[in-house]
């Protein structure tokens, strides 16, 4: 089975500029995450998508990024414009509902210069 | 509330010894506790996981202890060998998960 895939891998990008994060979730997890991971410390939860409605961006910083899940599968994290501060990685989770197991794609490494 | 309180923050373990990560958590609300396990340049991984009506669990070399009225839980990995070295968060959920903030553990050879 195929796991959670994420692109790219890495982007440098300078402050103030956009960037973009893609996610393909395991086929039929309902529940897709977005969470930010700084150097050091544990995932936060950035929004919670359940097939394509959102359930939770309570922490997601409105001001400069986004994200929606098409057809409520795959799904993209905008940020525009970035900050020194967003440098981390991002990863996206899936799971078969709310409550059920996370299972993480590799993450994509941001660095903002 | 929403806090899950994780220590140590790093951990050095002698080949074949014992490591053990604490957590804490505030929210009687939480009913899932699982802990994960991430590789440098990896996507976190479940490990374990237990819910508060039982004591403690066991999995191979991994054994979570739970505390409900002190409102604490542990991961104990025995034997610990080297591949075990990584970061470990453990979790707790409720409608959404809150993660530790992580024990990057080693063990050495």
């Amino acid at each position: 089975e195929a796991g959670v895939a994420q692109s790219p891998r890495y982007k440098i990008i300078e402050k103030r500029q956009s960037v973009a994060f893609w996610c393909n979730p395991i086929s039929g997890h309902a529940t897709l995450y977005w969470y930010q991971q700084i150097l050091g410390q544990g995932p936060k939860l950035l929004i919670q998508f359940q097939n394509n409605g959102v359930v939770d961006d309570s922490q997601l910083p409105k001001d400069r990024f986004s994200a929606e899940r098409l057809k409520g599968v795959d799904s993209t994290l905008k940020i525009q414009p970035a900050k020194l501060e967003d440098s981390a990685v991002y990863l996206c989770a899936s799971s078969l509902g709310p409550s059920g197991e996370l299972f993480f794609g590799e993450g994509s490494r941001l660095t903002v210069l | 509330q929403q806090q899950v309180k994780q220590s140590p923050q790093s951990l050095i373990v002698q080949k074949g010894g014992i490591s053990i990560i604490n957590c804490a958590y505030e929210n009687t609300a939480f009913d899932y506790f699982p802990w994960y396990q991430q590789f440098p340049g990896k996507g976190p991984a479940l490990l374990i996981a237990i819910r508060p009506d039982v004591s403690e669990k066991k999995e191979g070399r991994f054994t979570i202890s739970f505390n409900k009225s002190a409102k604490q839980f542990s991961l104990h990995i025995m034997d610990s060998q080297p591949g075990d070295s990584a970061t470990y968060f453990c979790a707790a959920w409720t409608y959404k998960y809150i993660f530790g903030t992580g024990t990057r553990l080693k063990v050495l050879a």
